[in-house]
């Protein structure tokens, strides 16, 4: 079972602009993350927000999470082309990371 | 690099075959975790080792089996393998139990066919 849903599944939009993927998840969790994938190749973390924190950034990316909605944002600001990958949230409970089924981005150059 | 190292990179395979993929964690991590990607159920997590013991189960099938050795390398069996164990599995790991805020540092994965 996935503990994320991420929305929307496949973004496509030109370098330079802004990339917002929304996740919602199912239980409580300790913490949320987002991991990025480029194809067929290993998961990298980007972030992880704590269930007390509301908002947090790194670099170009800035995460939100709103634990009422049981929702998390992730925004990247000033996209390129290198950023072209899939992005998956991931909820932390009791040691299990569970994953969501992710969102494709694609920056156009 | 993350670190975490996974072999084989490709296995190719028959129905009914047994096989296992092998994980090294990054140094100094004691917590080794499984996931299985495919196309139609995307990443599910399968089990968690840490320090030898296994922490956490998820959807591993019981013709799947794990161990984490005490050197802290983890082995994952599959056996009489069905067409729809076609996947790609990865191995992650962290320096923790994974019950606190970590992040996973994940292998290239290893990219299972069964034909």
């Amino acid at each position: 079972s996935q503990q994320g849903e991420e929305d929307p599944q496949a973004l496509s939009i030109q370098e330079g602009e802004n990339a917002t993927m929304n996740c919602s998840y199912k239980t409580s969790i300790n913490n949320l993350q987002w991991y990025r994938q480029n194809s067929g190749r290993g998961l990298v973390h980007l972030i992880l927000i704590r269930s007390n924190e509301r908002e947090k950034h790194s670099g170009r990316l800035r995460v939100t999470l709103d634990t009422s909605k049981k929702s998390s944002s992730l925004l990247i600001t000033a996209s390129r082309a290198a950023d072209t990958a899939s992005y998956f949230c991931a909820g932390s409970n009791t040691g299990k990371l569970i994953f969501g089924q992710g969102t494709t981005l694609q920056v156009k150059p | 690099d993350s670190g975490v190292t996974q072999t084989p990179k490709h296995l190719i395979t028959a129905t009914g075959q047994r096989v296992t993929l092998r994980c090294s964690p990054r140094s100094g991590d004691l917590s080794v975790y499984w996931y299985q990607q495919s196309l139609d159920q995307g990443l599910q997590f399968l089990i968690q080792y840490y320090n030898g013991e296994e922490r956490a189960k998820g959807n591993i099938l019981e013709r799947f089996s794990a161990q984490q050795f005490p050197d802290l390398h983890s082995e994952l069996n599959l056996s009489s393998l069905e067409l729809g164990d076609s996947a790609l599995y990865f191995c992650a790991s962290s320096g923790g139990e994974g019950t606190t805020n970590e992040k996973l540092f994940f292998g290239s994965g290893t990219q299972l066919s069964v034909l």
